[in-house]
């Protein structure tokens, strides 16, 4: 089963609005959250990282919120760029384990 | 350097064949991965190697077969395998394991085809 759902398979959002890219978890020991891009033909590349004790993390138009009574992560892209276009996996892990990743979601932002 | 590259990028291989997916690094990272991802579907761990030695193996078939050279390098051989093995084999590697708090760098993957 898994601990990792990402259940919107795609979204598109018109350049300069906002992206809200939602995650799911069912693990309550995940203390550990990352958000990877992936463009096509590419590996995916770590975007912004979140831990259990803050429920929020900023860096430049990347936010990420974590609601751990919820078991939800979302990642929020504001101002949206046609350059933001790519799949978004979020990842959770706890301590000494491995990360577990959802299915991601594939965000198109319209010029 | 902060890359890890795979290769090769795409590989068709026949059921009786063997052949080899390689994984390079140069970040000093202790820790790579190899994962396998199909259509739709999260990466999913395979294997794990920290500080050369194998410490995780999810039950993988033993057509797969992981080898740690030294510690840049990652290579999984491949021999006897089956159409449904065709998938997308991604390497990653990590400062450590299991902390990994920078998460993993992953290279762009091996897509694999086999007929």
């Amino acid at each position: 089963d898994q601990q990792v759902k990402q259940n919107s398979p795609s979204l598109s959002v018109q350049e300069g609005r906002i992206s809200i890219l939602n995650c799911d978890y069912t693990n309550s020991m995940f203390d550990y959250f990352l958000w990877y891009k992936k463009y096509p033909a590419e590996g995916p590349t770590f975007l912004i990282s979140i831990s259990s004790i803050k429920d929020k993390n900023e860096d430049g138009r990347f936010t990420v919120f974590l609601n751990k009574s919820a078991k939800h992560l979302s990642l929020h892209i504001v101002p949206s760029q046609p350059g933001d276009s790519a799949v978004y996996f979020c990842a959770a892990k706890e301590a000494g384990n491995q990360f577990y990743f959802g299915t991601g979601t594939s965000l198109t932002v319209i010029p | 350097d902060t890359e890890v590259t795979q290769t090769p990028k795409h590989l068709v291989m026949g059921m009786t064949n063997k052949k080899s997916l390689k994984c390079e690094q140069h970040m000093g990272h202790r820790a790579m991965y190899w994962y396998k991802q199909k259509a739709k579907k999260p990466p999913e761990l395979m294997f794990v190697y920290s500080y050369e030695k194998l410490s995780i193996n999810e039950s993988v078939p033993s057509r797969f077969s992981p080898e740690c050279p030294n510690s840049s390098l990652l290579n999984l051989h491949l021999h006897a395998l089956q159409p449904e093995d065709s998938a997308l084999y991604l390497c990653a590697s990590s400062q450590d394991w299991p902390k990994a708090n920078y998460g993993y760098t992953f290279g762009s993957g091996t897509r694999l085809t086999v007929v």
